[in-house]
């Protein structure tokens, strides 16, 4: 089992561009989230899931966008970035009944 | 809302000495806390978990009880190594589990760890 993976490991954007971060997990787990990781912050919410075809709002979702159009892909999309989306984001999954959440190892994005 | 506090860092340890990194929360209800862990370069790892009061988490050598008298769990080591070095984070789980839930997780800031040698 490969867990969870993020693609890509690393990403430079200039601001207005747009892109998106793509994870996946084999582990057959309904809920899906995305983090975003700022120094002395921890982790912050940006979006979840529920289930496929459903997505909600988390902590931080403004200048993000997410689908779950399959159980296994979670995607984050930023329409048009900023500066202020410089980040580390994260990608997690578990199964419901359970709390524990399982990460996958990050996309570093730098926007100029 | 539901919060959590760490001690800030870094923590500068040599091998072999005692470890303690403080955690202590503000939730409704009854939560579950974790300590995970985030090695250099990669994403978190569970290290911990105790899901009632009293309970006593371990791994690897590290410990934490979930103290409700005093809203803490408090992570603690006998012997740190060099390979302990990283980033460790307290975190409650604030949602409801089952269905209409969606296990949310609130984290503290983090704390850095270093030990040498």
């Amino acid at each position: 089992n490969a867990g969870v993976t993020q693609t890509p490991k690393f990403r430079v954007l200039k601001t207005g561009q747009s892109m998106t971060l793509l994870c996946a997990q084999d582990m057959n787990h309904e809920y899906m989230y995305w983090y975003r990781q700022d120094p002395g912050m921890g982790l912050r919410l940006i979006h979840y899931s529920v289930g496929e075809g459903t997505t909600a709002k988390g902590e931080v979702p403004d200048g993000y966008n997410v689908s779950r159009l399959k159980k296994q892909n979670f995607l984050l999309g930023l329409e048009s970035a900023a500066p202020s989306q410089t980040s580390v984001y994260f990608c997690a999954s578990t199964s419901e009944g359970h709390n524990e959440q399982f990460f996958g190892p990050g996309t570093r994005l730098t926007v100029l | 809302g539901d919060s959590v506090t760490q001690m800030e860092g870094p923590v500068t340890l040599s091998e072999e000495a005692f470890l303690t990194i403080n955690c202590t929360y503000t939730a409704t209800g009854y939560p579950s806390l974790f300590w995970y862990v985030q090695y250099p370069g990669e994403g978190l790892q569970l290290l911990l978990k105790a899901t009632k009061a009293d309970d006593k988490g371990s791994n690897k050598g590290f410990e934490a009880t979930y103290r409700k008298e005093t809203t803490s769990f408090h992570l603690e080591k006998g012997s740190v190594q060099v390979s302990d070095s990283a980033v460790y984070f307290c975190a409650l789980s604030g949602g409801p589990l089952f269905s209409g839930g969606y296990n949310k997780l609130i984290f503290g800031a983090g704390t850095r760890l270093a030990v040498h040698p």
